[in-house]
C-alpha cells in the first residue's frame, strides 16, 4: 500500500527560527513530490514542488529530496507567525494520476 | 494556475438526503479529482472524474454513494447520497495542470445532522 508519513506535530518554533518538516514515502518509484500549506478552514495551497534529488529553494522555503532514502523535507527559514499552518506532504506514485497525501504536520510559530 | 470554484461553500443537511457539489474551472483540464477531508484528518481521494466516462473510484468509495459527473473539461459534480453524520467533511475538487501539479478548489464544508 502506498503511504506517505509525516510527524503530526505540533512543531513549535520561535519567530525567526528555522522550521524543519519531514516526510517519508513508501513507493520507491515515485517521481514527483509536493508541499502544501493549509490554513485552518482553508483548502490546501501548493507552495513547493521537487522532482530531482537535492535542494530547491524558493524565497524562505527550501525543499530537499533524497530518493535513495525515500525522504522529502521542507525548511522554512526566518519563520513568521503567518507560517503557522498545517503542512501536507504529497507524492505522485509512479502509476498513479492523483496525489497521495500525508496526514500533515502542524507548525506553530510564536512571536 | 487554474481558478477553481465550488458551490455550495457550505451546507447543513439532514440525514438521508443528498447534496450535489459543483466544481467549475476557468480553463480546460484533463484530470479532475474529488477528495474528502474529515475533521482533523488529511485528504483522502474519493475518485477521479473522467470526462465522458464513468469515474474511477478509490477503495472504500462506491458510485451509488458518491455519483460523479464530468460532462466537459471544465466542470464536474459530486453527489453525496443518503447522507449520514459520518459524511460530515470538507469535500475538495482538485485539478491537475501540466504533468504533475495539482491545485485545489476552496472546498465545500458539509455538516449532516
Amino acid at each position: 500500500q502506498k503511504e506517505v508519513e509525516q510527524n503530526s506535530g505540533p512543531l513549535s518554533v520561535p519567530e525567526g527560527a528555522i522550521a524543519s518538516l519531514n516526510c517519508t514515502y513508501s513507493d520507491r518509484g515515485s517521481q514527483s513530490f509536493f508541499w502544501y500549506r493549509q490554513y485552518s478552514g482553508k483548502s490546501p495551497e501548493l507552495i513547493m514542488s521537487i522532482y530531482s534529488n537535492g535542494d530547491k529553494e524558493d524565497g524562505r522555503f527550501t525543499a530537499q529530496l533524497n530518493k535513495a532514502s525515500q525522504y522529502v523535507s521542507l525548511l522554512i527559514r526566518d519563520s513568521q507567525p503567518s507560517d503557522s499552518a498545517t503542512y501536507l506532504c504529497a507524492v505522485n506514485p509512479p502509476a498513479g494520476t492523483a496525489l497521495i497525501f500525508g496526514k500533515g504536520t502542524t507548525l506553530s510559530v510564536s512571536s | 494556475s487554474a481558478v477553481i470554484s465550488q458551490k455550495p461553500s457550505r451546507d447543513i443537511c439532514q440525514r438521508g438526503t443528498s447534496l450535489t457539489i459543483q466544481c467549475q474551472v476557468d480553463s480546460q483540464v484533463t484530470m479532475m479529482f474529488w477528495y474528502r477531508q474529515q475533521p482533523g484528518q488529511s485528504l483522502t481521494l474519493i475518485a477521479t472524474a473522467n470526462q465522458g466516462s464513468e469515474a474511477t473510484y478509490e477503495s472504500g468509495f462506491v458510485i451509488d454513494k458518491f455519483p460523479i459527473s464530468r460532462p466537459n473539461l471544465t466542470f464536474s459534480t459530486l453527489t453525496v447520497s443518503n447522507m449520514s453524520p459520518e459524511d460530515s467533511s470538507i469535500y475538495l475538487c482538485s485539478v491537475k495542470q501540466g504533468p504533475y501539479e495539482q491545485y485545489f478548489g476552496p472546498g465545500t464544508r458539509l455538516t449532516v445532522t
